[in-house]
């Protein structure tokens, strides 16, 4: 099976921008979360998407969004783009029932904001 | 929220020798993931280990649920093992959402 991939893998925006990245889970997976890396916070997880819906949000502004399509894939916006944004944005592909979840990561977005 | 930390934070090795890696976490658990991630950012799974013991090659694993920690073993360190390693964990049981130790830095020397 081909693994989570994540498009695209660098973009550089200037502050106030808006900003859309994608990721497409393991075929069969219809799980996927978000996470967000910087080296002051570190590994945060921003929200999980299943069958279409938010089920999970972390602790992030508003201006962070996303959704998820009929085939699993997801989406993920930042409005009003602010230095702090700058980041690598990790998604999961989710496998599993129940209380069983095991993540599987795609490669990232590496985003920089100038 | 549940907390992870992960020691030591920085790890500088010769080239063939064993380490350890630890991660406490300061409540119950459903799962737990060790990861390494690459020089490129992403996040390599090593290990889905929320009790017991597993082995894959160099490396081994163990968590003890009951007393909230977890233990990677590195044997024989080699160059290409350098990197950060993550422990994760999802204590919710349902929300698909990881909380990571904020990981250990490995420098493998030749």
């Amino acid at each position: 099976k081909a693994g989570v991939t994540q498009t695209p893998r660098y973009l550089i925006k200037t502050r106030g921008q808006q900003v859309t990245l994608s990721c497409s889970p393991i075929s069969g997976h219809r799980s996927v979360s978000w996470y967000q890396q910087t080296p002051g916070q570190g590994l945060q997880f921003l929200f999980e998407y299943f069958s279409e819906t938010q089920r999970n949000k972390g602790n992030f502004p508003g201006r962070f969004s996303g959704r998820q399509f009929s085939n699993s894939r997801s989406e993920m916006n930042v409005s009003t783009l602010e230095l702090g944004d700058s980041a690598l944005y990790l998604c999961a592909s989710n496998y599993g029932t129940g209380i069983y979840n095991e993540q599987f990561f795609g490669p990232g977005t590496r985003l920089t904001v100038l | 929220g549940i907390q992870v930390e992960q020691s030591p934070p920085d790890l500088i090795l010769q080239e063939g020798a064993n380490s350890t890696l630890r991660c406490n976490f300061s409540d119950s658990v459903n799962n737990l993931q060790w990861f390494h991630q690459n020089p490129w950012g992403q996040l390599i799974n090593l290990f889905y280990i929320p009790s017991g013991t597993k082995q894959n090659g160099r490396l081994s694993a163990t968590t003890v649920a009951t007393e909230r920690y977890s233990l990677l073993y590195i044997s024989s360190s080699q160059t290409t093992d350098s990197g950060v390693y993550f422990c994760a964990v999802d204590y919710s049981g349902s929300a698909r959402q990881l909380t990571f130790g904020s990981g250990t830095q490995l420098t493998v020397l030749p």
